[in-house]
């Protein structure tokens, strides 16, 4: 079976720090890859995605960068955390195809800029 | 670009009663439609979607949802609620990107569902 682990689980940073979270998918091939940002527990909005190995395509304009150094893992970075980087960021995977498959989400991190 | 609305911020509802959760859709073209449950500091957990086919889609943990054409709704609703069901509950959309196979899902803003004992 697809599992996706996402780690740190917490992350307490000062502002001005750099970022880097990392997300790994097994089981799967070729998955779809996501990044999303949940703000004070309520909306999901996308910030990265990718279809393949060094593909990133980026929904909105913003401090963060999006990496994707092999099939299965996505990375998330910052040169310098800004406050209102704070959030809870999911990473998700999907299946590779016409978008009936539903995304699969990690658990999270909490990233808290201080 | 395809939205989703969830009108009610909060749901409560006693333990052993129906729940429903409501959904409403704005789409060009066919809608692919799912729902997400969320516990606390917890990612989402699929329950259930709706492709094509019949109106009633059954999900996990007893969960079933009606698409409703018409209505453009898609809501979310178990005939029996538990306490544990207690979450937040969110619908979403799919949303072509651009590139082959390349899509996200939209979500709405979430529903938080507290089941009293």
């Amino acid at each position: 079976s697809q599992t996706i682990h996402q780690w740190p689980a917490t992350l307490v940073q000062p502002v001005g720090s750099p970022l880097s979270l990392e997300c790994t998918v097994e089981g799967t091939s070729n998955p779809n890859l996501y990044w999303y940002r949940q703000a004070a527990g309520r909306g999901l909005q996308l910030l990265f995605y990718s279809v393949g190995i060094g593909q990133i395509s980026s929904e909105v304009p913003q401090n963060l960068s999006a990496s994707r150094p092999q099939d299965r893992q996505f990375i998330l970075s910052s040169k310098k955390l800004l406050l209102s980087d704070s959030g809870f960021y999911l990473c998700a995977w999907s299946v590779r195809r016409n978008g009936d498959s539903p995304l699969h989400f990690g658990n999270g991190t909490r990233l808290t800029v201080t | 670009a395809q939205s989703v609305a969830q009108p009610e911020d909060q749901v409560n509802v006693a333990e052993g009663n129906p729940l429903t959760v409501k959904c409403t859709y704005s789409v060009s073209g066919n809608p692919y439609l799912f729902w997400y449950v969320q516990y606390p500091n917890r990612g989402l957990q699929f329950l259930l979607k709706y492709i094509t086919g019949d109106n009633l889609v059954k999900g996990s943990y007893g969960f079933e949802a009606e698409f409703n054409k018409s209505q453009t709704s898609f809501h979310l609703k178990k005939p029996s609620a538990l306490v544990s069901d207690s979450a937040l509950y969110f619908c979403a959309v799919r949303d072509l990107l651009s590139g082959a196979g390349s899509y996200q899902l939209t979500f709405g803003k979430g529903t938080k569902l507290s089941v009293i004992p």
